[in-house]
């Protein structure tokens, strides 16, 4: 059974420190999403990519958050320096996206890694 | 800008009793539209989605959605919810934004069912 697995599954971490989550999508997915979950903000998207592209990072914090995508099989969400207003769940989702404009398959989420920044 | 609208943010229901969870997005273009379920600490999972076609929708555990373009709404129903369904429930639709796809969520509908 296919799934999308996210490492640390919970962090715990002093305000200034760097962290970095990572995610290995389902194999042959080509598109990869990063997602922030907090109570007061609900779901939001940071990032996109397809075929390892970023595509949309415009809900990301630039200036301490950073997404990468060093292989087909790993994407990255880094913040460096963390903050206390960063704590969330973060989710990371992929799908299979052929083209663009054409009917969009379902993403798949993965188990998400709480962060607690203290 | 797109959006998804979902108008109720807690629901509180006894064991059988019937559900509906508004949705209403604002896009003009062909959209694809999900609805995901997240059980009490656990991820999103996919309930229904509707691409093309009938526009009811059946999805897994009995729930079914309806796609009613002119209002611009795909409601989520269940005729008789359980213990079980307590959890938050997101609309989201796709929508194409500068030559690509994204999903859109709406903020999230809590759901409580009590035995």
């Amino acid at each position: 059974d296919a799934r999308v697995t996210q490492t640390p599954r919970h962090k715990v971490t002093e305000m200034g420190q760097e962290v970095t989550m990572r995610c290995q999508p389902i194999l042959g997915h080509n598109t990869v999403f990063w997602y922030r979950q907090t109570m007061m903000q609900g779901l939001e998207l940071l990032a996109y990519f397809r075929n390892r592209a970023p595509l949309d990072d415009s809900g990301m914090p630039k200036d301490r958050f950073s997404a990468e995508m060093p292989d087909a099989t790993l994407a990255t969400l880094k913040i460096q320096p963390s903050e206390p207003r960063d704590s969330a769940v973060y989710f990371c989702a992929s799908g299979f996206h052929p083209v663009a404009g054409a009917n969009y398959n379902e993403q798949f989420f993965g188990p998400g890694t709480r962060l607690t920044v203290l | 800008a797109q959006s998804v609208s979902q108008h109720n943010h807690h629901v509180i229901l006894s064991e059988a009793a019937s559900l509906e969870l508004g949705c209403n997005y604002s896009y003009g273009g062909t959209v694809n539209l999900f609805w995901y379920v997240q059980y009490p600490g656990q991820h999103l999972q996919l309930l229904l989605k509707y691409f093309s076609g009938d526009p009811l929708v059946k999805g897994i555990k009995g729930f079914e959605a309806e796609f009613i373009k002119s209002k611009f709404s795909f409601n989520l129903r269940k005729p008789s919810v359980q213990w079980s369904d307590t959890a938050e429930y997101f609309c989201a639709v796709n929508a194409v934004s500068g030559g690509y796809n994204k999903l859109i969520f709406g903020a999230g509908t809590r759901l409580a069912v009590h035995p």
